[in-house]
């Protein structure tokens, strides 16, 4: 069975405390591994795409890495407004489109200044 | 750029009515998924639709129904409410199915006594 699972549920951090988010998944064919970032009471905003082991991608304080098993979202000196709590999907490859996405139930992120 | 725009965004209904929820895509985006959110499962996929067709549908009960229009707009139908059908319902629209981010309205909060 397709499956995402992200650790820890909740990081608490100090401004500028540098840390990472993990994302591990099991997929028949991974298509595609995406980030998204989603503030209370709002939909989940799209950070990132990653499609083969080896692939970064970088934002601002973010940098996204991908290997054949997980997925790591690091945060480097982070801001209280970084926090958020951060959701991978992955797309699966027997069929799955970028619109059918397989979600982990997210990392809530706390930055205290 | 308008972004995804979802209506109602919070809706009371009493177990055993129906709903309707509306999502508005940005301009220019023609595929459509639809994702229902709660606490203990987090995002689980409901359907998704491109060019008024049904592409894929997630698991669901037959209760859970959804259409979408010549101009890309799409509604979800859920009949027979009951409890457990409490949730935030997001809509994500992309550019086509397959090779673009989704990008999320704000979601319908749905409260069902």
């Amino acid at each position: 069975e397709d499956q995402v699972t992200q650790s820890p549920e909740a990081l608490r951090l100090q401004e500028g405390e540098s840390s990472s988010l993990n994302c591990s998944y099991t997929v028949s064919g991974l298509r595609g591994l995406f980030w998204y970032r989603q503030d209370p009471g709002k939909g989940p905003e799209f950070l990132f795409t990653l499609y083969s082991a080896g692939e970064e991608k970088e934002k601002e304080r973010l940098k996204a890495t991908l290997t054949k098993k997980e997925s790591f979202l690091h945060i480097t000196a982070p801001k209280p407004e970084d926090s958020a709590t951060y959701l991978c999907a992955v797309q699966a490859g027997y069929g799955g489109s970028q619109g059918n996405l397989i979600f982990g139930k997210g990392t809530k992120l706390s930055v205290k200044p | 750029k308008a972004g995804v725009t979802q209506t109602p965004r919070y809706l009371i209904k009493t177990r055993g009515q129906q709903v309707t929820l509306s999502c508005s895509p940005i301009s220019g985006h023609r595929s459509v998924s639809w994702y229902q959110q709660t606490p203990g499962q987090g995002l689980q996929f409901l359907f998704e639709y491109f060019s008024e067709t049904q592409r894929n549908k997630g698991n669901f009960p037959g209760r859970f129904s959804g259409r979408q229009f010549s101009n890309s707009r799409s509604e979800m139908n859920v009949s027979t409410l009951e409890l457990g059908d409490s949730a935030l319902y997001l809509c994500a629209s992309s550019l086509e199915p397959d090779n673009s981010p989704l990008h999320f309205g704000n979601g319908t909060r749905l409260t069902v006594t």
